[in-house]
């Protein structure tokens, strides 16, 4: 069965910096996908940035870019230029390329400080 | 707003009753999946549904049964709710059996 992990419960930020969030996951198939999620305090569940496993580009989207590391299986979210509406929890999440089920980790929250 | 909606938004019931939750997916989409976000479970698979047909099953609980109907939509019945039922149900849609999934805003469902 796959597994995530997010080993940070929380982390906290300035505003203008840059963070990073952790992610592992244990699986033993070749072809997949992984995501980062984000739950404001709203609670809707927003997709930030995917990766696909084939591919060794790292993802980029905006200010948001992961660092992929396969072999390693890790999957880490950096954010540059924090700003306060990034505040949330972050959830890295799996599925396989032929699977049906996304498998979340525990979440870290984030908070940007002003 | 993804275009996947849930209704009702909040629901709070006693021990021992029955709810239904109610999805939409996205227009074109026809899979369905549906999550339960506690905070000792984390958020956890339940169920997917396909053109009709249940795809995937996951910690799907005996007292909790779901469907999807020709026009897509999908409910969620929860029946003999304990208290630790509490929890945010999502729905989520996607155009294919498997694919990226977009959720909805969630019905947070209070047991007391």
């Amino acid at each position: 069965a796959q597994t995530v992990t997010q080993s940070q419960p929380e982390m906290s930020v300035q505003e203008a910096e840059t963070v990073t969030l952790s992610c592992t996951y244990d699986t033993s198939e070749s072809n997949y996908y992984l995501f980062w999620y984000k739950q404001p305090p709203s609670r809707q569940m927003i997709l930030v940035i995917r990766q696909e496993a084939y591919k060794q580009q790292n993802a980029t989207e905006n200010r948001f870019s992961v660092n992929f590391q396969k072999a390693a299986k890790s999957f880490s979210l950096k954010i540059s230029d924090s700003q306060l509406g990034d505040t949330a929890m972050y959830f890295c999440a799996f599925i396989d390329a032929y699977g049906n089920k996304l498998v979340f980790g525990a979440g870290t929250i984030l908070r940007v400080k002003s | 707003d993804s275009g996947v909606t849930q209704t009702p938004k909040h629901l709070i019931t006693a021990t021992g009753q029955r709810v239904t939750l109610r999805c939409s997916p996205r227009s074109g989409d026809l899979s369905v999946y549906w999550y339960q976000q506690s905070l000792d479970q984390g958020l956890q698979f339940l169920i997917q549904y396909y053109n009709g047909e249940e795809r995937a099953k996951g910690n799907i609980l005996e007292r909790f049964s779901a469907q999807q109907f020709p026009d897509l939509h999908s409910e969620l019945n929860l029946s003999s709710l304990e208290l630790g039922d509490s929890a945010l149900y999502f729905c989520a849609s996607s155009v294919g059996p498997q694919g990226l999934q977009y959720f909805g805003p969630g019905t947070r469902l209070t047991v007391t």
